[in-house]
């Protein structure tokens, strides 16, 4: 069964320090996707990134990078230098393909990782 | 502007007392869904809808109903809520093959 773990249940930094947000899942699929979204203090919910199973590379956007590992079952994000305005619930989230191989947008979400970040 | 638009974003009522959640989409997405959030839960998917007249049950269906007679809307039934449906509910739409879900704003629901 697809599963994602955010072991994480809250993470306090001050300004300016670097964190990782951890998300392990489960799936026995080859192909998948995988998600990062942002929820403010707001309650909206923001798409940050989309990554396929076939592209293991690292993406950096940025203040944010992520790094996809296959070989553990990771996509981790790591924020750079983090802002007070980086205070949020991440979530990360995994689907798998529909019958044309696309994502058909039925999303398994991790129970997220509240960050703080204090000035 | 592409949006999912949601109403009402809050409300309260009493326990079996129907109501129903709308949501609509301007950007002719097929694939559409409902999302419910709760502490410690994460979002958890009630129904999806991957076109006109196809409907079928997420992880969480239990006392809900959906419909979807028309590609823009996707309403949400709650035919006799109950206090543990109280809960932040979010509705999604993607074109399904690019996988990314737009949400809408979200509507906090409170049942009495």
């Amino acid at each position: 069964a697809q599963k994602v773990t955010q072991a994480q249940t809250e993470i306090s930094v001050v300004e300016k320090e670097d964190v990782t947000l951890d998300c392990v899942y489960e799936t026995r699929d080859t192909t998948y996707y995988l998600f990062w979204y942002k929820q403010p203090p707001s309650g909206e919910l923001v798409f940050l990134i989309r990554r396929n199973s076939f592209d293991e590379q690292n993406e950096i956007s940025g203040r944010y990078s992520w790094n996809f590992q296959k070989s553990t079952s990771s996509f981790n994000f790591t924020i750079t230098a983090s802002q007070v305005v980086d205070s949020a619930v991440y979530f990360c989230a995994l689907s798998e393909p529909d019958a044309y191989g696309g994502s058909q947008g039925n999303l398994i979400f991790g129970k997220g990782t509240k960050l703080s970040v204090k000035p | 502007e592409a949006q999912v638009t949601q109403n009402p974003r809050y409300l309260i009522t009493v326990t079996g007392k129907k109501l129903t959640v709308t949501c609509s989409q301007n950007m002719n997405h097929e694939y559409m869904s409902w999302y419910r959030q709760d502490p410690g839960l994460g979002l958890r998917q009630i129904y999806y809808s991957m076109n006109v007249e196809v409907t079928d049950k997420g992880d969480v269906p239990e006392g809900y109903k959906v419909s979807r007679k028309e590609k823009r809307n996707f309403p949400l039934i709650l035919e006799s809520p109950s206090p543990n449906q109280t809960s932040l509910y979010f509705c999604a739409s993607s074109l399904g093959d690019v996988g990314e879900l737009f949400f809408g704003e979200g509507s906090r629901l409170t049942v009495l």
